[in-house]
């Protein structure tokens, strides 16, 4: 069991579509992550929100739209996406935004651009 | 890059042998972190080592840090079918960095 919740867990788009990712943290942590995780690549990180600021965008295309409406959800927006942004999109969170603090993940969303 | 590496990139045992992945990083760390990804699921944070440590220790973990080398170990002693997963270390992405950078990880299996 996971304190930190992802919705849905697998998803198909076209490369039309708009859909987005839910995030949602129960464990009182006040920084959120976004990061990708593509096969035979490391994680790659995407954003970082810290008390709902967005403190990190690490030059990801505006494709993908992030939005943290408070500190216990993160949600990432998705616009006409290519087949290479087929991945693993995994949500974490921590108790700040320091190396020092754990994260703590959720257990991703499969995305599938058709 | 500012990453590193695993290594080795893949890994496979019989349960209770040990099973020993090592972790090289580029940048000054004031502590470095390994975490666990069972297959389709979120990485778990294990186990957190300090600059001044050499060693730590949880369960049957056992962790090893040289700053020197900017290398580190992970030690998994009587290893069970049920510890197959990829093993990340995390590290700040650069020296001023407070965001954890993973490295490409290390895919272990053990056999029943």
């Amino acid at each position: 069991e996971t304190g930190v919740t992802q919705t849905p867990r697998h998803l198909v788009m076209g490369m039309t579509n708009k859909k987005s990712l839910k995030c949602e943290q129960h464990l009182g942590h006040n920084a959120m992550y976004w990061y990708k995780q593509s096969a035979k690549k490391p994680l790659e990180l995407m954003f970082v929100y810290s008390l709902e600021e967005r403190v990190e965008n690490n030059s990801v295309p505006s494709r993908f739209s992030p939005e943290c409406p408070n500190s216990s959800h993160l949600f990432l927006h998705l616009h006409t996406l290519q087949p290479e942004d087929s991945a693993l999109y995994l949500c974490a969170s921590s108790q700040e935004p320091t190396y020092n603090s754990p994260l703590h993940f959720g257990n991703g969303t499969r995305l599938t651009v058709t | 890059s500012q990453q590193g590496e695993e290594d080795p990139q893949a890994l496979s045992i019989q349960e209770g042998e040990n099973a020993t992945m090592n972790c090289s990083y580029k940048t000054s760390i004031n502590n470095l972190q390994w975490y666990r990804q069972n297959s389709g699921r979120g990485l778990v944070h294990l186990i957190l080592i300090r600059s001044n440590e050499r060693e730590k220790h949880s369960g049957r973990l056992r962790v090893t840090l040289d700053t020197s080398k900017k290398s580190s170990s992970l030690l998994i002693t009587a290893s069970r079918a049920a510890d197959t997963a990829s093993y990340f270390c995390a590290y700040p992405s650069s020296g001023g960095s407070y965001i954890p950078t993973f490295g490409r990880g290390t895919s272990l299996i053990v056999h029943p």
